[in-house]
């Protein structure tokens, strides 16, 4: 919903350098998802976060990627050495710490452009 | 794994007729189905969903149908407006705390005035 942060927007990085994506989930949301979309396709899956705790990875790239959820701040998506395949849009979710339905809320995305 | 399929890749309609989306899963642990709506640059919104504990379920001119016997699940339209043109998405998971959404790949609904 509209309460989901993401920033920055847009993000333009050179192949090799860094990205970090930022997600501010709705306030007492305490389950963070991340998503990847290619242009004209559907949502993958990569990453589920509670708070300090990584709880399914099972569809983020082994090397390069890393991901986040402190116990105070954003969750970060973090992307070293970024190659153009890396290029697409990044969503976040979230749901509340007790959902039990599995209902999930979507950021407004980051749109990395690699160079 | 969970895999959803989702049928057609692109649908147009005319202003007025009824569209529908169709879905399939594989894993019979899912238990949630969740359609999203994304508009062309923007956030999927959620736009209605059901669990499987129900068959059907309606609001105003969108209702979902959920068949677990044979896996599949469908978007259903009625007096389609232009402003229902964009990407529909469906997912399907486990519900609750236990992980992520699995979503197909999409459906382009374009409505002609």
């Amino acid at each position: 919903n509209a309460g989901v942060m993401q920033n920055p927007r847009h993000l333009v990085r050179r192949r090799g350098q860094e990205a970090r994506l930022r997600c501010s989930p709705v306030k007492g949301h305490s389950h963070v998802y991340w998503y990847r979309q290619l242009p004209e396709e559907g949502l993958k899956f990569m990453v589920y976060l509670q708070k300090e705790n990584i709880i399914d990875e099972s569809g983020m790239p082994k090397e390069r990627f890393s991901a986040e959820f402190p116990k105070e701040g954003p969750s970060i998506l973090r992307i070293q050495q970024v190659v153009r395949g890396d290029s697409a849009a990044y969503f976040c979710a979230s749901s509340p710490r007790d959902f039990t339905q599995g209902e999930q809320y979507f950021g407004p995305g980051t749109r990395l452009t690699v160079t | 794994g969970e895999n959803v399929e989702q049928h057609p890749s692109t649908l147009s309609v005319q202003e007025g007729d009824s569209a529908v989306i169709k879905c399939t899963y594989s894993d019979s642990a899912s238990n949630y189905f969740p359609w999203y709506k994304q508009e062309l640059g923007k956030r999927p919104q959620l736009i209605i969903d059901i669990r499987s504990n129900v068959g059907e379920k309606k609001d105003q001119r969108i209702a979902v149908t959920l068949n677990k016997t044979a896996k599949h699940f469908s978007l259903h339209i009625t007096e389609t407006q232009p402003e229902d043109s964009a990407v529909y998405f469906c997912a399907a998971g486990p519900g609750g705390s236990q992980g992520n959404l699995i979503f197909g790949k999409g459906t382009k609904l374009s409505v002609k005035p």
